[in-house]
């Protein structure tokens, strides 16, 4: 079974640019989420769909980042303009439970965006 | 104060050793209670999963869950090299606890040959 499939590996910009990660879930798995981790820290969930909806997007800092998934599969988070504050890793995770609430995630290996 | 709290460490320890890692945390609400083990540029994989309070056994992986303490372990025997990662608890449920998972800010464990 191929696994939660993340794209870029690395990213390095510079403060206001703007910078968009891509994800691939696993098949069949109807909720996607987006979470941040800062060094050193645990994740924290920015956004959730199931399927193409959003189910929750209260810590999505709306007036710079983004987010959609467009079919009920793949998803992009975008930043834009980006700060200095948001260099971490950023972590797409997709699960079959429908509710979400069961916490069976399996993570991508995560994009890890530098601002400079 | 945070919902979860996990010591970051790093904890250090011999390989062979038991390993005791814990994490409490203040909403009475949360139901499910997970490990998680990340390693070095990776992304999180879950390790233990249990539901409500008591024991769960895995191989050299044991997970507790006390919620009248609000208090969860994870215990590891005959400690590997391999063992080696970052450790992070999580918890979800439902009502007040939403769907949302809450993670700890993970424990750092060393295991040396």
């Amino acid at each position: 079974e191929a696994g939660v499939a993340q794209s870029p590996r690395y990213k390095i910009i510079e403060k206001r640019q703007s910078v968009a990660f891509w994800c691939n879930p696993i098949s069949g798995h109807a909720t996607l989420y987006w979470y941040q981790q800062i060094l050193g820290q645990g994740p924290k969930l920015l956004i959730q769909f199931q399927n193409n909806g959003v189910v929750d997007d209260s810590q999505l800092p709306k007036d710079r980042f983004s987010a959609e998934r467009l079919k009920g599969v793949d998803s992009t988070l975008k930043i834009q303009p980006a700060k200095l504050e948001d260099s971490a890793v950023y972590l797409c995770a997709s699960s079959l439970d429908r509710t979400g609430g069961t916490g069976k995630l399996f993570f991508g290996s995560g994009t890890q965006l530098s601002v400079l | 104060q945070k919902e979860v709290e996990q010591d970051p460490g790093p904890l250090s320890v011999p390989e062979g050793a038991i390993v005791s890692l814990n994490c409490t945390y203040s909403n009475s609400a949360f139901q499910y209670f997970m490990w998680y083990r990340q390693y070095s540029r990776k992304g999180p994989e879950l390790l233990m999963y249990t539901y409500s309070s008591g024991n769960k056994e895995d191989g050299r992986f044991t997970a507790q869950v006390d919620k009248s303490s609000k208090y969860i372990s994870l215990f590891i025997r005959d400690s590997q090299p391999s063992d080696s990662a970052t450790y992070l608890c999580a918890m979800s449920g439902y009502g007040n606890a939403g769907n949302m998972l809450t993670f700890g800010g993970g424990t750092r464990l060393m295991v040396k040959p």
